[in-house]
């Protein structure tokens, strides 16, 4: 079955340190995405990728990198630099097109806590 | 004022009725809207996508009226399985992609 793959479910990060949430698609889709969820609040993105070996950053970049080295995967890793790291982390993919008419479908999420 | 304002909840309502969603976008150049559906705790999941003329989907209908920057759901005959928060998202071309932006959602909980 063709889907979007995130690991672990659960994950706790000790201060300093750095963590990588995987996400592995095989819909062949060009675009990823990474978002971060807070209770009560809309989904805000972190970085996206429209294509292998180039990313952007999105509107709460600060404290996060991730990198594109393969179609399938585009993993993100949330440094100690990230003060606020808990809540439920999203990766998504689409088809790209010029008209935004292509909808993000969803990975099933990772939930990380500060130990 | 958010870029996308949806009524946050809930709406309790018992099964068998019809409850309608809005939600208001800002930026008049928007270009396609989505409803989503997410589950507590789970991801969230495309529900249908929202046309210009209006759509459809059995108990489902989407609305759209992009010069008061309004779009609404409509469900029929609600369903225990329809209780979950709805999403409200809008594209807007931004920065060279196609943003997406998220409402903070409406949570809908049918009773018996």
């Amino acid at each position: 079955d063709g889907g979007i793959t995130q690991s672990p479910k659960y994950l706790f990060r000790k201060e300093g340190q750095n963590v990588t949430l995987s996400c592995e698609q095989n819909l062949n889709h060009d675009a990823m995405y990474w978002y971060r969820q807070d209770p009560g609040q809309g989904l805000r993105l972190i970085y996206y990728s429209q294509i292998v070996n180039d990313f952007q950053k999105g509107d709460i970049a600060e404290g996060y990198s991730v990198s594109r080295e393969k179609k399938e995967s585009f993993p993100l890793t949330v440094t100690s630099a990230q003060k606020n790291p808990t809540a439920f982390y999203l990766c998504a993919s689409s088809r790209e097109s010029g008209t935004g008419d292509q909808p993000q479908h969803f990975g099933d999420g990772t939930r990380l806590s500060i130990l | 004022r958010k870029e996308v304002e949806q009524d946050p909840g809930p709406f309790n309502v018992p099964e068998g009725a019809t409850v309608a969603f809005n939600c208001t976008y800002s930026n008049s150049a928007s270009q396609s809207f989505f409803w989503y559906r997410q589950d507590c705790r789970k991801e969230p999941k495309l529900l249908m996508s929202v046309y210009s003329s209006g759509n459809e989907d059995g108990r489902f209908t989407a609305q759209l009226n992009r010069a008061s920057q309004y779009i609404s759901l409509l469900i029929r005959d609600s369903k225990l399985s329809d209780s979950a928060t709805y999403l409200c998202v809008v594209v807007l071309f931004s920065g060279g992609y196609n943003k997406l932006i998220f409402g903070a959602g409406t949570r809908l909980a049918v009773h018996p």
